[in-house]
């Protein structure tokens, strides 16, 4: 099973370069959210999404867009990368409603320069 | 608002030792909670959730309501166990807030 991919696993990106982090789910979740990871400040929601076509914004949206074309696919967009967006992104899903936990990607990790 | 506090960002025990997490919370309705753990560059995958209140890997973690807990113990650690650790709620939007995160590391 694969659950949850994200591609690519690592990225070298220049400052004011752009890219897309890819990541699909084969659970049929109809949640879907980002997080960026940093040392000693967790996980914080960039963005998520409660179905194909619906997303909202996390706590820490600035720099980035999505989008939700499909249940299985939720690319990232980041436009004019910045150094302050070197981290490690994960991408999760889950169902709606009780007793259901959030499952993750492999991650992708980021270093702006 | 909701809000999961882990006060410790680096913990040590020796092999053998009890090993305790602490998690506490803030939440207006009854919170759905959970605890992950993260290998060395390995992705996040749950380690418990308080509905199952099960045991795994000898690691249980008990919701107390009154003092906003959910904190993670074993009896016994193992060199295994260390990672990191992170204890998540579940909010009302099915969103989950993770706390910053407990780093584990158990000294053969």
């Amino acid at each position: 099973n694969a659950g949850v991919t994200q591609t690519p696993k690592f990225r070298i990106l220049k400052i004011g370069q752009s890219m897309t982090l890819q990541c699909t789910q084969d659970m049929n979740h109809n949640y879907m959210y980002w997080y960026r990871q940093d040392p000693g400040m967790g996980l914080k929601l960039i963005y998520y999404s409660v179905g194909a076509g619906i997303t909202d914004k996390g706590e820490v949206p600035n720099g980035y867009n999505v989008s939700r074309s499909t249940t299985e696919d939720f690319p990232l967009r980041l436009e004019l990368a910045a150094p302050s967006q070197t981290s490690v992104y994960f991408c999760a899903s889950s169902l709606q409603g009780g007793r259901t936990e959030a499952f993750f990607g492999q991650g992708t990790r980021l270093t702006v320069v | 608002a909701q809000r999961v506090t882990q006060p410790e960002k680096l913990l040590s025990v020796f092999k053998g030792a009890p090993v305790e997490l602490k998690c506490n919370y803030s939440y207006s309705g009854s919170p759905e909670l959970f605890w992950y753990v993260q290998y060395s560059r390995q992705r996040l995958q749950l380690l418990l959730r308080h509905i199952s209140r099960e045991s795994i890997k000898g690691f249980t973690a008990d919701l107390n309501k009154g003092e906003t807990s959910f904190h993670l113990k074993k009896p016994f650690a193992q060199e295994e166990d260390s990672a990191m650790y992170y204890c998540a709620l579940r909010g009302w939007s099915n969103q989950f807030y993770f706390g910053t995160g407990t780093s584990l590391t158990v000294i053969p």
